[in-house]
């Protein structure tokens, strides 16, 4: 069965400070990875993808993920943080079988001060 | 762009009480999913539809029930609200059975049963 971890439940970063929000997964198959941004009081949002190809996957907002097999791993990065960032983030993995069921990790808030 | 509508931002329930939670989606989506939302918890699939009529138990489904009788729209049903249903709960689409297609979320319902 797929499963993602995602570490860290409260991650805080300085305005313009590299943001990390890392997922890890589990999947008896080469697993398709997601990541999707959740505002206040808002349903969640597409932010990337990894399907197939290339690893290192760009996104809106400037973020990207590099997916590493050999690590198990989706992480998320933004080079330098903005006060609009803040939200909580979430990490999914798809399923074999029907109707592409997703598996999300427990979710990551991410605050940023100044 | 896809859009997912959920009829209610806000619901107060009572306790007893058979509760609807309407779901329309506009673009033309194979694939329904009802999720609750809560804190530490992250997102919890509780029913999911491939096709009219056709519905599967997600991961909860216990003390709710659903209907989709139009393509479009997929309602979840908590047959008798109970105080441990409060929470937020999110409708989400897809198109087609492969595993590689995202997730379209609603803006969710926050739903109290008092």
């Amino acid at each position: 069965a797929q499963s993602v971890t995602q570490l860290g439940s409260h991650v805080s970063v300085s305005e313009g400070a590299l943001v990390l929000l890392r997922c890890n997964y589990s999947s008896s198959v080469p697993p398709y990875l997601f990541w999707y941004v959740q505002y206040p009081n808002q349903g969640l949002q597409l932010l990337l993808k990894y399907t197939t190809g290339a690893t290192l996957v760009k996104g809106i907002n400037g973020f990207e993920a590099e997916f590493k097999k050999s690590e198990t791993s989706f992480h998320l990065t933004k080079p330098s943080a903005h006060m609009s960032d803040a939200a909580e983030y979430f990490c999914a993995v798809s399923h074999t079988g029907t109707a592409s069921k997703l598996t999300f990790g427990t979710g990551t808030r991410l605050q940023v001060t100044l | 762009d896809v859009k997912v509508t959920q009829s209610s931002r806000y619901l107060v329930k009572r306790t007893g009480e058979k509760v609807f939670l309407e779901c329309v989606q506009d673009m033309d989506h194979e694939n329904m999913f009802w999720y609750r939302q809560d804190p530490g918890l992250g997102l919890r699939l509780i029913y999911f539809s491939y096709d009219v009529k056709m519905k599967e138990k997600g991961d909860i489904p216990e003390g709710y029930s659903v209907s989709r009788e139009k393509k479009e729209r997929f309602s979840l049903i908590l047959e008798s609200a109970s105080t441990n249903q409060t929470s937020m709960y999110l409708c989400a689409s897809s198109f087609g059975q492969t595993f590689n297609q995202p997730q379209h979320f609603g803006d969710g319902t926050r739903l109290s049963i008092l």
